[in-house]
């Protein structure tokens, strides 16, 4: 079955520190990624995408993801968090010529002042 | 510009009962698809609806519902309520498949 694995459910950073959340998914085919973010209290939001080209992609906020189709990844980085990046964060797999979204269980990040 | 509103927020109902939730598309948008979230888990996909017709539907029973007027909005119907079916309900609009999708605050559904 398809899935989309999170391995990292709950990470606690200080401002500054480094971030990456790894993902990986089960399935053959070509594949769109997403990931989107939940602040507290707001609607999930995406924060970046990939469809296709430059494996390296960049989103909001300084955020980034590097597609390694090898390994079925798609992890997260910001090179140093801020307080205000504390939030749930979900990978997401759009299988190609399908029409859902496979979502990951989440990460939930805190990161402290 | 609007984006995806979803009504009502809170619903609560009883075992057995039916309910409906309602989804505005962010404008420019054709496609609408739902999700339900359990509580620490990841949304996962219910179906999606396209020119009024559900084009895909994820591994829900029968008893999940839906359809798709003329502008596009959407409705999510639930019969026979059960316990388990107490989540968030989201509701994500796209430009046709493919696309990324733009989520709405959800609606969060209690079933006593």
């Amino acid at each position: 079955a398809q899935s989309v694995s999170q391995h990292n459910h709950h990470v606690i950073l200080s401002e500054a520190a480094s971030l990456e959340l790894g993902c990986n998914y089960s399935y053959g085919g070509t594949v769109n990624l997403f990931w989107y973010v939940q602040y507290p209290g707001q609607h999930l939001q995406l924060l970046l995408k990939y469809f296709s080209g430059d494996p390296l992609v960049k989103g909001i906020k300084g955020f980034e993801a590097e597609f390694i189709k090898s390994k079925f990844s798609f992890n997260l980085r910001k090179p140093s968090v801020q307080w205000s990046d504390t939030a749930e964060y979900f990978c997401a797999v759009n299988p190609y010529n399908t029409d859902k979204l496979i979502f990951g269980t989440g990460t939930r990040l805190q990161v402290f002042p | 510009d609007a984006g995806v509103t979803q009504s009502p927020t809170h619903l609560i109902k009883t075992r057995g009962q039916q309910v409906t939730l309602r989804c505005s598309p962010k404008s420019g948008h054709d496609t609408v698809s739902w999700y339900q979230q359990a509580l620490g888990q990841g949304p996962q996909f219910i179906f999606q609806y396209y020119e009024e017709e559900e084009r895909q539907r994820g591994n829900f029973p029968d008893r999940f519902s839906g359809h798709q007027f003329p502008n596009y909005s959407s409705e999510l119907n639930v019969n026979a309520l059960l316990l388990g079916d107490s989540a968030l309900y989201l509701c994500a609009s796209s430009l046709d498949a493919g696309y990324e999708q733009y989520f709405g605050p959800g609606t969060r559904l209690t079933v006593t």
